[in-house]
């Protein structure tokens, strides 16, 4: 089954700076790629997604690039801000969707 | 805008009692699924849920889980003879119409907890 590792799992910025959180996965078949917001006691929440027939998307501040011959895809978020404060899930799926472990993003004012 | 909603919010539950958790998925949506999350730790699949059967299972989703649709709104996760490891917070999601990889949308969860 699909393997989703994800890095680093604390990372620490200062506002106004950008952020990256880097995934990869193991199964060659996975063609849909979402992240997701998981804010303290919420549920998770998409904040961009990439399929496997586009290398990179963007929406504001944020961007997810993918490498589907490496295997693995990125989130950047630039110009952070302390709302940006949250666990971020990348995912990958093929039928079934599989989490990485997360990464705890803290923006410091 | 529409949103998935699960009841309870949160159960207690003695060991070895039956559970059933429960979810009301978007209206037009055609893709249901259950996740797991134990507390710190990542979001686990479950399941999937299609045209009234399971698409897809995890290796988590064994014989004490089952899945259904009893109405034409409700989606609900049984889990048979609960163990203490079953504690978590249970999120279900759907996704909408055409192939099953559209944005899933996910639910406030059910934090269930066994004694």
């Amino acid at each position: 089954g699909e393997n989703v590792e994800q890095h680093p799992s604390t990372l620490s910025v200062q506002e106004g700076d950008s952020a990256v959180i880097k995934c990869t996965y193991s199964d060659s078949a996975s063609n849909y790629f979402p992240w997701y917001k998981q804010e303290l006691g919420k549920r998770p929440q998409l904040i961009i997604d990439i399929r496997s027939n586009v290398g990179e998307k963007k929406d504001q501040r944020i961007a997810v690039t993918l490498n589907k011959t490496a295997k693995h895809f990125s989130l950047h978020i630039t110009e952070t801000q302390p709302e940006d404060s949250a666990v971020y899930f990348c995912a990958a799926s093929n039928n079934d969707m599989r989490f990485g472990a997360g990464t705890r993003l803290t923006v410091k004012p | 805008e529409p949103e998935v909603t699960q009841t309870p919010s949160h159960q207690v539950t003695q060991m070895g009692q039956e559970v059933i958790l429960r979810c009301v998925p978007i209206s037009n949506h055609l893709y249901f699924y259950w996740y797991r999350q134990i507390l710190g730790q990542k979001v686990e699949f479950l399941v999937s849920f299609y045209n009234n059967e399971i698409s897809e299972k995890s290796e988590i989703f064994d014989d004490q889980f089952s899945v259904e649709r009893p109405d034409g709104s409700n989606f609900t996760l049984k889990i048979r003879s609960t163990k203490l490891e079953d504690s978590a917070m249970y999120f279900c999601a759907s996704s909408g119409q055409g192939e099953m990889d559209q944005p899933q949308h996910f639910g406030d969860g059910t934090r269930l907890s066994i004694l």
